[in-house]
């Protein structure tokens, strides 16, 4: 079966405009959860979505946000974008609270 | 929240050697998985192992979870098991993943 899907692979965006990120989960999977990788403070946890809902909330600005519709695919948002958002952002698909899959990833940089 | 420490943070190795990368962490946990991030920045599944030890082909590990640590062991390395490898626990009650900062393994030819 299909993997998890993120679109786009590459982003470059310019200070004070906003982004969104696209994860299609796994057929199947009820949950998504969105990180941010970077090389100074490592892969951090930014939210989980569970059936169109905010399940689990990481420590970081509301600037960052996302949404789940009802075929689970899963969207971030992050607005007013500073050089610091520069990241590679991982989403991971699962069914619940079970194994983990991640996608490619979406490497974002902020210029 | 829970801590994770992942030794060491880099290791060389030769083509053919086996290795050993140990994953700490400071409470109980429902969940603990070990993934190998590729090149292009893919994190790659190669253990959901909350407790026991699993086997799958050069790879195995094992996770005793009364202790609070895990090992993830590599034989006969090859230079395509080049990359980093994380480990990711989540707390007891708590489900939210918390990774390790990674150790870097480099095998030559």
């Amino acid at each position: 079966k299909a993997g998890v899907t993120q679109t786009p692979r590459y982003l470059i965006k310019t200070r004070g405009q906003q982004v969104t990120l696209s994860c299609s989960p796994i057929s199947g999977h009820r949950s998504v959860s969105w990180y941010q990788q970077t090389p100074g403070q490592g892969l951090q946890f930014l939210f989980e979505y569970f059936s169109e809902t905010q399940r689990n909330k990481g420590n970081f600005p509301g600037r960052f946000s996302g949404r789940q519709f009802s075929n689970s695919r899963s969207e971030m948002n992050v607005s007013t974008l500073e050089l610091g958002d520069s990241a590679l952002y991982l989403c991971a698909s699962r069914w619940d609270r079970t194994e983990a899959f991640f996608g490619q990833g979406t490497r974002l940089t902020v210029v | 929240g829970i801590q994770v420490e992942q030794s060491p943070p880099d290791l060389i190795l030769q083509e053919g050697a086996n290795s050993t990368l140990r994953c700490n962490f400071s409470d109980s946990v429902n969940n603990l998985q070990w993934f190998h991030q590729n090149p292009w920045g893919q994190l790659i599944n190669l253990f959901y192992i909350p407790s026991g030890t699993k086997q799958n082909g050069r790879l195995s590990a094992t996770t005793v979870a009364t202790e609070r640590y895990s090992l993830l062991y590599i034989s006969s390395s090859q230079t395509t098991d080049s990359g980093v490898y994380f480990c990711a626990v989540e707390r007891r009650g708590s489900y939210i993943p918390t990774f390790g900062r990674g150790t870097s393994l480099i095998v030559h030819p």
